[in-house]
C-alpha cells in the first residue's frame, strides 16, 4: 500500500511569489489533514478535509492560505504571496473513517521563503 | 487551552539502558493520545493510540502507557536503530480529529 506522497519535497522561492504544495493521501482515505512545523517549534495543525469538504479550517494562519481538496482524493495548498514566516516544513496526513484511527504522514514539503 | 509537554527535550543512551519518556497534557476530554516516531528528513511514524487511562501498548522495544495526566513511552534494551524523536500528540473529544502535538524528545543511542 502506497503511503502519503507529497510533492514537491523541497521548495525555495522569494517573498511575494506564490507556491502550491501538493498532498496524495493513502487510496480510500477520506480524511486529510494538513499540518506546519516552523523553526524550533512543535508541529501545528492547519485543517482537516472530509472527502472534498473542509470540516475544520481554524488552524489556517490568514487568508494568504488556500487548500483544496477537488473530488476528495488530492489536495493542494497554495501560498498567495508567501511571506518570510511562511517558511517550515508542510505535513499532510490522511486515516480512514470512524473514531479512532492514526493519521498517517508523509515526509512533507520544506518550504523556504527568500 | 489544550497543553501537550513532553520531557526531556533530548536524551542520550547507551545501548541497552533503559529508559522512559514522559508526556503531559491538560485536554478538555482526551478522544486519544497517540505516539509517532520521526526519523530526519522524514514524516511522522505512527508508533501507537491510548484511549483510556490504565491502558498500555506495546511494540518491540516500546512500551506505552496512559494515565488522566500524562503518558510514558518506556524503551526498553535500546539499539542505536532506535534513535529517533519521539513525538506524543492528544486530540481532543470536542475536536475532528485534528492532533496537538508536543514538542517531541529527541533520543540518541549508542553503541
Amino acid at each position: 500500500e502506497a503511503g502519503v506522497t507529497q510533492f514537491p519535497s523541497h521548495s525555495v522561492i522569494e517573498k511575494g511569489q506564490t507556491v502550491t504544495l501538493r498532498c496524495d493521501p493513502i487510496s480510500g482515505h477520506d480524511n486529510l489533514y494538513w499540518y506546519r512545523r516552523v523553526m524550533g517549534k512543535e508541529i501545528k495543525f492547519l485543517l482537516h478535509f472530509v472527502k472534498e469538504s473542509k470540516q475544520d479550517e481554524s488552524g489556517m494562519p490568514n487568508n494568504r492560505f488556500l487548500a483544496e481538496r477537488t473530488g476528495g482524493t488530492y489536495s493542494t495548498l497554495k501560498v498567495q504571496p508567501a511571506e518570510l514566516e511562511d517558511s517550515g516544513v508542510y505535513f499532510c496526513a490522511s486515516s480512514q473513517s470512524g473514531g479512532h484511527q492514526p493519521q498517517h504522514f508523509g515526509d512533507g514539503t520544506r518550504l523556504s521563503i527568500l | 487551552e489544550d497543553q501537550v509537554t513532553q520531557s526531556p527535550e533530548a536524551l542520550r543512551l547507551q545501548e541497552g539502558e533503559s529508559s522512559s519518556l514522559n508526556c503531559s497534557y491538560t485536554v478538555s476530554g482526551l478522544r486519544g493520545l497517540f505516539w509517532y516516531r520521526q526519523d530526519p528528513g522524514k514524516g511522522p511514524e505512527f508508533l501507537f493510540t491510548l484511549y483510556s487511562a490504565g491502558e498500555e501498548k506495546e511494540k518491540e522495544r516500546l512500551k506505552a502507557t496512559l494515565t488522566k495526566k500524562e503518558s510514558f513511552l518506556h524503551i526498553t534494551a535500546p539499539k542505536p536503530e532506535d534513535s529517533a524523536t519521539y513525538l506524543c500528540a492528544v486530540q481532543a473529544a470536542n475536536s475532528w480529529g485534528k492532533l496537538q502535538f508536543g514538542a517531541g524528545t529527541q533520543v540518541v543511542v549508542t553503541p
